[in-house]
């Protein structure tokens, strides 16, 4: 079974507008940490957002917000105020058990994201 | 500081050469690993690395070597190329503390075989 599903491969938004980009993960495990990360047409791997499992609150750094819903097994980006240089790839990872034990991450296929001016 | 490293950026290979990707980083980082990225597929781990003299199998290994004996570099062996293996390549590295261990990735070096 897929550990992390992001079911969007591409999206069309327009600039200024929000977008929210879904991944719902698979796991047993009590502790657990999700990471989003950007890759430009560039190609390098940016970190944007992280979340851990035992977070009480959701997220946020600058315009990217991640809406972390536990029963779900949900973690989706929320960008507000799109821009042109938002356009990019987004994979959504996940690393299980305690930061300690596990460098793993479990990656996503990723999202195409496209903003229109 | 540099950050992550990779040579080289491009590679055309044909089948049963050999050759070694080279990763470094300066920042002083415990863990190291390496992924390939295919079209439609997120991020594939291959080996990692904890500190210098500890490697592990991650995902897909099987036709790659790694070694790290020292902090810094964690090269990656193809020991004979096959067109499965036409890919992006990621070296990444992440510290030891903090809260979350975010990994920090090289700007990747795309590997073709012919």
């Amino acid at each position: 079974a897929q550990k992390i599903t992001q079911t969007q491969p591409g999206m069309f938004v327009q600039e200024k507008e929000a977008v929210t980009l879904d991944c719902t993960y698979d796991t047993s495990d009590p502790s657990y940490g999700l990471f989003w990360y950007k890759q430009p047409s560039s190609g390098e791997m940016i970190f944007l957002i992280y979340q851990g499992s035992y977070d009480q609150q959701n997220a946020t750094e600058g315009r990217y917000s991640l809406n972390f819903q536990k029963a779900r097994k949900s973690a989706n980006l929320v960008i507000s105020a799109s821009q042109l240089g938002d356009s990019a790839m987004y994979f959504c990872a996940m690393r299980e058990g305690w930061v300690d034990s596990n460098y793993q991450l479990i990656w996503g296929a990723g999202t195409k994201l496209i903003i229109k001016p | 500081n540099a950050g992550v490293t990779q040579t080289p950026k491009f590679q055309v290979l044909k089948t049963g050469q050999s050759m070694t990707l080279q990763c470094a980083q300066d920042m002083n980082h415990e863990y190291m690993s390496w992924y390939r990225q295919d079209p439609g597929m997120g991020l594939r781990l291959i080996h990692y690395s904890v500190g210098a003299g500890i490697t592990d199998q991650g995902e897909v290994p099987n036709g790659y070597n790694v070694s790290r004996s020292t902090t810094e570099d964690f090269p990656l062996r193809l020991l004979s190329a096959a067109p499965s293996q036409t890919s992006v390549y990621f070296c990444a590295s992440s510290y030891r503390g903090g809260r979350i261990y975010e990994q920090y990735f090289g700007p990747g070096t795309r590997l073709t075989v012919t």
